[in-house]
Protein backbone atom coordinates (compact mmCIF):
# COMPACT_ATOMS: atom_id res chain seq x y z
CA UNK A 1 0.00 0.00 0.00
CA UNK A 2 1.66 2.96 -1.36
CA UNK A 3 -0.19 5.43 0.53
CA UNK A 4 0.86 8.90 -0.52
CA UNK A 5 3.63 9.45 -2.76
CA UNK A 6 5.42 12.31 -3.85
CA UNK A 7 7.85 12.89 -7.14
CA UNK A 8 10.63 13.97 -7.24
CA UNK A 9 12.19 13.19 -3.91
CA UNK A 10 14.93 15.84 -4.76
CA UNK A 11 15.38 18.63 -7.04
CA UNK A 12 18.52 21.77 -7.17
CA UNK A 13 16.90 24.74 -9.35
CA UNK A 14 18.45 27.98 -10.36
CA UNK A 15 16.24 31.14 -10.05
CA UNK A 16 13.67 31.88 -12.54
CA UNK A 17 13.16 28.57 -13.50
CA UNK A 18 9.69 26.53 -13.06
CA UNK A 19 9.17 23.06 -11.99
CA UNK A 20 6.20 20.79 -10.64
CA UNK A 21 6.19 18.64 -8.15
CA UNK A 22 3.30 15.75 -8.25
CA UNK A 23 2.16 14.35 -4.96
CA UNK A 24 -0.06 11.10 -5.85
CA UNK A 25 -2.60 9.39 -3.00
CA UNK A 26 -4.35 5.41 -3.84
CA UNK A 27 -6.01 5.88 -0.44
CA UNK A 28 -9.19 7.84 -2.74
CA UNK A 29 -9.14 10.81 -0.25
CA UNK A 30 -11.36 14.11 -0.73
CA UNK A 31 -8.85 16.24 0.76
CA UNK A 32 -5.58 17.07 -0.54
CA UNK A 33 -2.87 19.67 1.19
CA UNK A 34 0.74 20.93 0.30
CA UNK A 35 2.70 22.23 3.02
CA UNK A 36 6.54 23.45 3.34
CA UNK A 37 8.40 22.66 6.49
CA UNK A 38 11.33 25.23 7.26
CA UNK A 39 13.41 25.15 10.01
CA UNK A 40 12.18 26.47 13.39
CA UNK A 41 8.99 27.43 11.54
CA UNK A 42 6.54 24.22 11.64
CA UNK A 43 4.70 22.84 8.78
CA UNK A 44 3.19 26.04 6.59
CA UNK A 45 -0.09 25.74 4.44
CA UNK A 46 0.38 26.58 0.82
CA UNK A 47 -3.00 25.42 -1.16
CA UNK A 48 -5.44 22.65 -0.16
CA UNK A 49 -8.07 21.00 -2.30
CA UNK A 50 -11.54 19.75 -0.65
CA UNK A 51 -12.10 17.56 -4.23
CA UNK A 52 -11.40 17.03 -7.28
CA UNK A 53 -11.56 20.40 -9.63
CA UNK A 54 -11.32 22.02 -6.30
CA UNK A 55 -8.33 24.32 -5.11
CA UNK A 56 -7.98 27.04 -2.14
CA UNK A 57 -4.96 29.20 -0.66
CA UNK A 58 -3.26 28.02 2.22
CA UNK A 59 -1.12 30.61 4.47
CA UNK A 60 1.53 31.09 2.27
CA UNK A 61 0.29 31.03 -1.59
CA UNK A 62 2.26 33.60 -3.24
CA UNK A 63 4.64 32.10 -5.83
CA UNK A 64 2.69 28.57 -6.03
CA UNK A 65 0.02 27.22 -7.73
CA UNK A 66 -1.81 24.05 -8.24
CA UNK A 67 -3.90 21.89 -10.01
CA UNK A 68 -6.30 18.96 -9.19
CA UNK A 69 -7.71 17.39 -12.29
CA UNK A 70 -7.88 13.98 -10.84
CA UNK A 71 -9.24 12.99 -7.77
CA UNK A 72 -5.95 10.96 -6.51
CA UNK A 73 -3.35 13.87 -7.71
CA UNK A 74 -2.57 17.20 -6.59
CA UNK A 75 -0.06 18.76 -8.89
CA UNK A 76 2.37 22.32 -6.91
CA UNK A 77 3.57 24.42 -9.65
CA UNK A 78 6.73 26.96 -9.23
CA UNK A 79 6.12 29.26 -12.03
CA UNK A 80 9.30 31.57 -11.78
CA UNK A 81 11.60 29.72 -8.59
CA UNK A 82 13.11 32.03 -5.91
CA UNK A 83 15.75 31.51 -3.55
CA UNK A 84 13.08 31.94 -1.04
CA UNK A 85 11.23 28.72 -1.91
CA UNK A 86 14.05 26.77 -1.05
CA UNK A 87 12.69 24.29 1.56
CA UNK A 88 10.79 20.66 1.74
CA UNK A 89 7.33 20.33 0.78
CA UNK A 90 5.42 18.09 1.93
CA UNK A 91 1.92 16.50 0.49
CA UNK A 92 -0.76 15.09 2.98
CA UNK A 93 -3.99 13.79 2.35
CA UNK A 94 -7.25 13.20 4.34
CA UNK A 95 -10.49 11.16 3.95
CA UNK A 96 -12.62 13.45 5.74
CA UNK A 97 -12.56 16.86 7.44
CA UNK A 98 -11.66 15.98 11.07
CA UNK A 99 -9.51 12.67 10.45
CA UNK A 100 -5.58 12.69 10.81
CA UNK A 101 -3.79 13.43 7.28
CA UNK A 102 -1.27 11.26 5.82
CA UNK A 103 1.63 12.60 4.73
CA UNK A 104 4.34 11.95 2.23
CA UNK A 105 7.69 11.93 2.44
CA UNK A 106 8.35 15.38 0.97
CA UNK A 107 10.53 16.78 -1.85
CA UNK A 108 13.29 18.47 -0.80
CA UNK A 109 13.76 21.62 -2.90
CA UNK A 110 16.82 23.79 -3.24
CA UNK A 111 17.13 26.82 -5.42
CA UNK A 112 20.18 28.43 -6.27
CA UNK B 1 -4.91 34.80 15.59
CA UNK B 2 -4.73 30.66 15.77
CA UNK B 3 -1.32 29.82 17.23
CA UNK B 4 0.06 26.47 18.49
CA UNK B 5 3.56 26.87 20.33
CA UNK B 6 5.77 23.66 20.92
CA UNK B 7 8.08 23.37 24.47
CA UNK B 8 10.60 22.80 24.91
CA UNK B 9 12.43 23.04 21.25
CA UNK B 10 14.74 20.22 22.09
CA UNK B 11 14.79 17.96 24.73
CA UNK B 12 17.71 15.00 25.62
CA UNK B 13 16.49 11.97 27.59
CA UNK B 14 18.20 9.32 29.09
CA UNK B 15 16.73 5.57 28.56
CA UNK B 16 13.80 5.51 31.00
CA UNK B 17 13.47 9.09 31.98
CA UNK B 18 9.84 9.96 31.33
CA UNK B 19 9.27 13.12 31.08
CA UNK B 20 6.55 15.46 28.94
CA UNK B 21 6.17 17.77 25.86
CA UNK B 22 3.86 20.73 25.77
CA UNK B 23 1.70 22.04 22.65
CA UNK B 24 -0.05 25.21 24.17
CA UNK B 25 -2.34 26.51 21.69
CA UNK B 26 -5.32 29.49 21.17
CA UNK B 27 -7.35 28.71 18.22
CA UNK B 28 -11.41 29.66 17.65
CA UNK B 29 -12.83 26.92 18.00
CA UNK B 30 -11.00 23.43 18.32
CA UNK B 31 -12.11 20.96 16.24
CA UNK B 32 -9.62 18.78 17.25
CA UNK B 33 -5.60 18.43 18.53
CA UNK B 34 -3.40 15.73 16.31
CA UNK B 35 -0.12 14.42 17.46
CA UNK B 36 2.59 13.40 15.13
CA UNK B 37 6.01 11.86 14.81
CA UNK B 38 8.49 12.69 12.38
CA UNK B 39 11.78 10.94 11.55
CA UNK B 40 14.50 12.71 9.79
CA UNK B 41 13.62 12.43 6.34
CA UNK B 42 10.51 11.23 6.52
CA UNK B 43 7.29 12.92 6.84
CA UNK B 44 4.70 13.27 9.65
CA UNK B 45 3.20 9.88 10.74
CA UNK B 46 -0.19 10.18 13.07
CA UNK B 47 -0.20 9.53 16.76
CA UNK B 48 -3.52 10.36 18.42
CA UNK B 49 -6.40 12.89 18.31
CA UNK B 50 -7.80 14.66 20.71
CA UNK B 51 -11.39 16.54 20.63
CA UNK B 52 -12.56 17.29 23.93
CA UNK B 53 -10.32 18.85 27.30
CA UNK B 54 -10.63 16.42 29.57
CA UNK B 55 -9.61 12.99 26.83
CA UNK B 56 -6.35 11.14 27.07
CA UNK B 57 -5.28 8.72 24.23
CA UNK B 58 -2.66 5.84 25.01
CA UNK B 59 -0.33 4.58 22.72
CA UNK B 60 2.31 1.80 23.99
CA UNK B 61 5.05 4.36 25.84
CA UNK B 62 2.91 7.50 24.91
CA UNK B 63 -0.22 9.05 26.51
CA UNK B 64 -1.48 12.44 25.06
CA UNK B 65 -3.94 14.76 27.35
CA UNK B 66 -6.05 17.94 26.49
CA UNK B 67 -6.88 20.49 28.66
CA UNK B 68 -8.59 24.04 27.19
CA UNK B 69 -5.30 25.78 26.52
CA UNK B 70 -2.69 22.69 26.03
CA UNK B 71 -1.53 19.30 25.09
CA UNK B 72 0.95 16.82 27.03
CA UNK B 73 2.28 13.69 25.33
CA UNK B 74 3.66 11.97 27.93
CA UNK B 75 6.78 9.71 27.13
CA UNK B 76 7.05 7.02 29.97
CA UNK B 77 10.20 5.30 30.02
CA UNK B 78 11.69 6.06 26.37
CA UNK B 79 13.71 4.23 24.64
CA UNK B 80 15.88 5.32 21.84
CA UNK B 81 13.63 4.25 19.35
CA UNK B 82 11.16 7.07 20.38
CA UNK B 83 14.02 9.42 19.44
CA UNK B 84 12.08 11.76 17.33
CA UNK B 85 10.60 15.31 16.52
CA UNK B 86 7.18 15.70 17.27
CA UNK B 87 4.71 17.82 16.27
CA UNK B 88 0.92 18.90 17.22
CA UNK B 89 -1.55 20.17 15.07
CA UNK B 90 -4.78 22.19 15.43
CA UNK B 91 -7.58 22.24 13.28
CA UNK B 92 -10.06 25.37 14.20
CA UNK B 93 -13.26 24.89 13.01
CA UNK B 94 -14.97 28.67 12.50
CA UNK B 95 -14.09 29.97 9.44
CA UNK B 96 -10.68 28.01 7.93
CA UNK B 97 -12.17 24.57 8.62
CA UNK B 98 -9.77 22.66 6.85
CA UNK B 99 -7.01 24.12 7.57
CA UNK B 100 -4.91 22.91 10.28
CA UNK B 101 -1.86 24.63 12.33
CA UNK B 102 1.06 23.12 13.33
CA UNK B 103 3.64 23.88 15.89
CA UNK B 104 7.43 23.86 15.17
CA UNK B 105 8.22 21.07 16.96
CA UNK B 106 10.10 19.03 19.75
CA UNK B 107 13.43 17.32 19.04
CA UNK B 108 13.47 14.50 21.68
CA UNK B 109 16.79 12.77 21.71
CA UNK B 110 16.57 9.30 23.91
CA UNK B 111 20.27 8.02 24.69
CA UNK B 112 20.54 4.63 25.77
Amino acid sequence: NAGVTQTPKFRVLKTGQSMTLLCAQDMNHEYMYWYRQDPGMGLRLIHYSVGEGTTAKGEVPDGYNVSRLKKQNFLLGLESAAPSQTSVYFCASQPLSNQPQHFGDGTRLSIL
Amino acid sequence: EDQVTQSPEALRLQEGESSSLNCSYTVSGLRGLFWYRQDPGKGPEFLFTLYSAGEEKEKERLKATLTKKESFLHITAPKPEDSATYLCAVRSGVFNFNKFYFGSGTKLNVKP
